[in-house]
């Protein structure tokens, strides 16, 4: 099975700041990966696809890049309603597995 | 609109078991493949299960394996998850999800909680 390690697991921002957070492969995915983000109680929004790709209707202060093993998704400029928790995702084989998250907080 | 809504969820005992449903509209669900999704209280996404486009393969995570199955009938265009001999640890909010291709589509979730 293929670990995705996402890193950090929390971390505190504020309104403007630039964002970096990363996911990392146990073994090469290719650029089978996507970035999701989550409110409370509700269903996780895709952001990202392959990768890099920007889902259609997001904000394009989401970017993604990386391939292989490495990937980050990256907020330009963090913004009130980007306070949430984000998941990778990677889909190159079964079963399919998640980062364990990085919950994003007001500083 | 591409939609999915999940039902079925519910309060049930150790032991027991649940169907969840998925009904697509907007897009043809035995066009792709459609994954069950779940959350536990407080904690991360994890996924559960996923169906061929061609519906002759399944795939389980080894913590649901030889317990739930999945399946597709075409013509009501809805995807199931049969749940059997059901664990507390099997509490959670579960999601179907399209989760590769554009547009990726998530249904709002329905609640399982296992418990006597």
């Amino acid at each position: 099975d293929i670990q995705m390690t996402q890193s950090p697991s929390s971390l505190s921002a504020s309104v403007g700041d630039r964002v970096t957070i990363t996911c990392r492969a146990s073994q090469g995915i290719r650029n089978d990966l996507g970035w999701y983000q989550q409110k409370p109680g509700k269903a996780p929004k895709r952001l990202i696809y392959t990768a890099s790709s920007l889902q259609s209707g997001v904000p394009s202060r989401f970017s993604g890049s990386g391939s292989g093993t490495e990937f980050t998704l990256t907020i330009s400029s963090l913004q009130p309603e980007d306070f949430a928790t984000y998941y990778c995702l990677q889909h190159n084989s079964y079963p399919l597995t998640f980062g364990g998250g990085t919950k994003v907080e007001i500083k | 609109e591409v939609q999915l809504l999940e039902s079925g969820g519910g309060l049930v005992q150790p032991g027991g078991s649940l169907r969840l449903s998925c009904a697509a509209s907007g897009f043809t669900l035995s066009n792709y493949a459609v994954s069950w999704v779940r959350q536990a209280p407080g904690k991360g996404l994890e996924w559960v299960s996923v169906i061929s486009v061609s519906g002759g393969s399944t795939y389980f995570a080894d913590s649901v394996k030889g317990r739930f199955t999945i399946s597709r009938d075409s013509s009501k265009n809805t995807l199931y998850l049969q749940m059997n001999n059901l664990r507390a640890e099997d509490t959670a909010v579960y999601y179907c999800a399209k989760l590769v291709g554009s547009p990726g589509v998530w249904g709002q979730g329905t609640l399982v909680t296992v418990s006597s």
